[in-house]
């Protein structure tokens, strides 16, 4: 299987800087990966799919890069609604997995 | 509007089978690929099954292979998750999640199984 792992696990930062958060596979998934964003008592959220495509109603200061094994989800300028877990999930191969997570919240 | 609703979660013993349901409206149903996410208490994510829109091609995460069955009824607009063996490992908050090509784009609100004695 397809082994995700998010750096950091934890994210401290405050509203109004960016963030960079990290998703390294075991395996190439080419551009095959999705972005979510869960809050505190709520579903998952889709972000971005196929690396870099924003999902529809997503801000624009949500963006995702990268291709191969090593991708990267960037915001650009924090605002409080941001402060949440984020989670990749590779889409290229069978069975899918998510990483573990990056915990983003305020400092 | 777009909705999944999630039923058939609760306490079960170890060793039980318990039946997941997912009511699906707001588009057609029989068009997507579905899929069963978890997430333990305090964890993370976890794609258990996917089912694609016939109903003829499932995909299930290697901790769940040969105890948990994933099955549909387009006509119904439902989706199934029939579960077996369980253990509290299994212990999770279960997602009902659509899908199109590359994303899992609509989630339920989850329904809490608990296996316990």
């Amino acid at each position: 299987e397809n082994v995700l792992t998010q750096s950091p696990a934890t994210l401290s930062l405050s509203p109004g800087e960016g963030a960079t958060l990290s998703c390294r596979a075991s395996q190439s998934v080419t551009t095959s990966l999705a972005w979510y964003q869960q809050r505190r008592g709520q579903a998952p959220r889709l972000l971005i799919y196929d690396a870099s495509i924003r999902a529809t109603g997503v801000p624009a200061r949500f963006s995702g890069s990268g291709s191969g094994t090593d991708f990267t989800l960037t915001i650009s300028s924090l605002e409080p609604d941001d402060f949440a877990v984020y989670y990749c999930q590779q889409r290229g191969s069978w069975p899918l997995t998510f990483g573990q997570g990056t915990r983003l919240e305020i400092k | 509007e777009e909705q999944l609703l999630e039923s058939g979660g609760g306490l079960v013993q170890p060793g039980g089978s318990l039946r997941l349901s997912c009511e699906a409206s707001g588009f057609i149903f029989s068009s997507y690929e579905m899929n069963w996410v978890r997430q333990a208490p305090g964890k993370g994510l976890q794609w258990v099954a996917a089912l694609d829109p016939s109903g003829h091609v499932p995909h299930y995460a290697d901790s769940v292979k040969g105890r948990f069955t994933i099955s549909r009824d387009n006509p119904k607009n439902t989706l199934y998750l029939q579960m077996k063996s369980l253990s509290a490992e299994d212990t999770a908050v279960y997602y009902c999640a659509k899908d199109r090509p590359r994303r899992t784009e609509l989630w339920g609100q989850g329904t809490l199984v608990t296996v316990s004695s």
